[in-house]
Order: C-alpha cells, then sequence, then structure tokens
C-alpha cells in the first residue's frame, strides 16, 4: 500500500538555481499539504489544495515560491530563484478529506541551497 | 505565533519507564493530534482526539485532553528504545477573520529512550 511519494528525497543546488519538488499523493485522498521544516522555525504549512485546488496559500513565503497541482495525483512545489534561507526539509502529506482530517506524510526532500 | 506548544522540549528516560509530554494551545479547537517523527523521516499520525473527549487510549498510547485548561498530554507506557523520536501535538485552528481552518504543529519534544 503506496503511502505518499516525494522525489527528489535529497537536492543540492546553488543560489539562484531553479528547484522543483514533487508529490503524489495517497491515491483517494482530496487534500494535499506542502510544509517546511528547520530547527528554527519548525513545521509550518506552506499551501493546501483541496480537489485540485489551492485552498490557503498564506504560508508561501514570497513569490518565489509556487505551487500546482494539475490532476488528483500529483503535485509541485516550484523555487525560483532559490536562496540560502530556502535550505530545509519539504514534507507533502495529503487527508481524506480536509484540512484537520489524519494527515500522512511523505519521506520529505532535503534542499540545500548553497 | 504557534497555537500548540510542546513541553518539555526533550526527554530522557530509561526503557521501561513511562514517558508524558504535554501541549498546550491558544483557542478553542475541534480536534487535536499527536504525530510522531523519527529522525530524518515523515511524521506519522499517532492519534486524535475531539474536543469532547477527555481520554483515548491506542495499546501503549495514553492520550488526554482538558480543553478548560486548552492542554493535553501524552503517555507512552512501557517505553521502548524504537519510541525514541520527536512527538508533536497538531490543533486545528483558522486564522481570525478567516474562514478556512488547518492543522498547526508545535515545534515537538524530542523523547530519547536508553536501552
Amino acid at each position: 500500500d503506496a503511502g505518499v511519494i516525494q522525489s527528489p528525497r535529497h537536492e543540492v543546488t546553488e543560489m539562484g538555481q531553479e528547484v522543483t519538488l514533487r508529490c503524489k499523493p495517497i491515491s483517494g485522498h482530496n487534500s494535499l499539504f506542502w510544509y517546511r521544516q528547520t530547527m528554527m522555525r519548525g513545521l509550518e504549512l506552506l499551501i493546501y489544495f483541496n480537489n485540485n485546488v489551492p485552498i490557503d496559500d498564506s504560508g508561501m513565503p514570497e513569490d518565489r515560491f509556487s505551487a500546482k497541482m494539475p490532476n488528483a495525483s500529483f503535485s509541485t512545489l516550484k523555487i525560483q530563484p532559490s536562496e540560502p534561507r530556502d535550505s530545509a526539509v519539504y514534507f507533502c502529506a495529503s487527508s481524506l478529506d480536509g484540512a484537520v482530517d489524519t494527515q500522512y506524510f511523505g519521506p520529505g526532500t532535503r534542499l540545500t541551497v548553497l | 505565533s504557534q497555537q500548540g506548544e510542546e513541553d518539555p522540549q526533550a526527554l530522557s528516560i530509561q526503557e521501561g519507564e513511562n514517558a508524558t509530554m504535554n501541549c498546550s494551545y491558544k483557542t478553542s479547537i475541534n480536534n487535536l493530534q499527536w504525530y510522531r517523527q523519527n529522525s530524518g523521516r515523515g511524521l506519522v499520525h499517532l492519534i486524535l482526539i475531539r474536543s469532547n473527549e477527555r481520554e483515548k487510549h491506542s495499546g501503549r498510547l495514553r492520550v488526554t485532553l482538558d480543553t478548560s485548561k486548552k492542554s493535553s498530554s501524552l503517555l507512552i507506557t512501557a517505553s521502548r528504545a524504537a519510541d525514541t523520536a520527536s512527538y508533536f501535538c497538531a490543533t486545528d485552528s483558522r486564522e481570525s477573520g478567516g474562514s478556512n481552518y488547518k492543522l498547526t504543529f508545535g515545534k515537538g519534544t524530542l523523547l530519547t529512550v536508553n536501552p
């Protein structure tokens, strides 16, 4: 039974480069979430989708961040241009029904921006 | 600011002992959830307790909720080395004036169980 799948697991890039993180939610789940985790700020919700529609993007740090969900089985989080302060672990999670339902997390993408 | 905050930040115990972690929150909630995160992994849901429940059990886990004090506790009995992880509480909340609820996570308690 596949859980949430994220790729890549690790990404090292140089400042100014574009970074694209990918996520495949659990089949049948209608909500998808992107989180960022750092030691300083803990786990922060960046954006969440319900039925492929962005519902709350108030956590997206700035215009350099964008997220899409073209269909129910795929989402991307893009950072362009990347900066060293974007270094963090990015998690994707999905839930069966809505933002406050039990969430199932992927393994995360560890991003390092040099 | 964080809706849920765990206490203590770190806890170290011996295998076989019980571990208690606390979570305090600020605004009223519909439910509270506890998650575990092993080092380098994603969060795993442990248990959900609704605002009209006072206590819930799942295996060696016991969760209590006191809505009058806006606090919850997670008790792990007969701890094992494999319980070593960070534990987070998550509460549903919405921004003042907003209509969308979301889960807000605390910064977690790092539990170390020594063999």
